[in-house]
């Protein structure tokens, strides 16, 4: 049972296309981050929700955009993708805000054509 | 400006023997230490952490790690590696207090393992 899934583990499109990606965690925690990684392996985390809360919202273009319908869904849907926005994107997951620990899903790997 | 540094981009070792990364924070306090390991095609994955006590720390797969406050070192060690050690290693640091707490990231560590 993976405890925290990523869908789709690979994305291929266009620029201009708009695509989501979805997270889910079964390991009942409240706090849910995503992050993306650069081709150079650099992490930077995006947007973090608890209980269905934004509580980080990082210097990221507006067309990213994350949605949580519940405290164990978290997706991210892109508008008018650009070539730049290729890259690895994790979701992750903790049990409170603290975020002392983060469980990590496999990453969607995005690739803009 | 808080930061990780990681210094060695890639390190090679055989199989059996020792390994060191290492890993140097700038900080304002003490932060709490991480460090994870990304296999290929993975996602990320806890070794261990460092938030009080004992300065050395013991970790899954047979991995520790150092705490040294005088350095603001976080060093992580195996005594023997194996193959499946082949990775990507990550250090980083949080904060030990407030709600909304973010992870600095190091660069990471390409560890390539010879037979």
């Amino acid at each position: 049972d993976t405890a925290v899934s990523q869908t789709p583990k690979y994305l291929v499109t266009q620029m201009g296309n708009d695509k989501s990606i979805k997270c889910e965690q079964n390991l009942g925690h409240d706090t849910m981050y995503w992050y993306k990684q650069d081709s150079k392996k650099f992490l930077k985390i995006m947007f973090s929700y608890n209980n269905k809360e934004l509580i980080i919202n990082e210097t990221v273009p507006n067309r990213f955009s994350p949605k949580s319908p519940d405290k164990a869904h978290l997706n991210l849907h892109i508008n008018s993708l650009e070539l730049g926005d290729s890259a690895v994107y994790f979701c992750a997951s903790s049990k409170d805000r603290a975020g002392t620990e983060a469980f990590f899903g496999q990453g969607t790997r995005l690739t803009v054509v | 400006a808080q930061s990780v540094t990681q210094p060695d981009i890639h390190i090679t070792v055989s199989e059996g023997a020792s390994l060191e990364l290492r890993c140097n924070y700038s900080y304002g306090a003490t932060p709490y230490l991480f460090w994870y390991v990304q296999s290929p095609g993975q996602g990320l994955q806890l070794l261990l952490k460092y938030f009080s006590g004992d300065t050395l720390v013991q970790g899954i797969k047979g991995f520790e790690a150092e705490f040294k406050r005088s350095q603001s070192s976080f060093n992580l060690r195996k005594p023997s590696v194996h193959w499946s050690d082949a990775a990507e290693y990550f250090c980083a640091v949080g904060p030990r207090a407030g709600n909304n707490r973010k992870l600095i990231w190091g660069l990471g560590t390409s560890l390539a393992v010879n037979p």
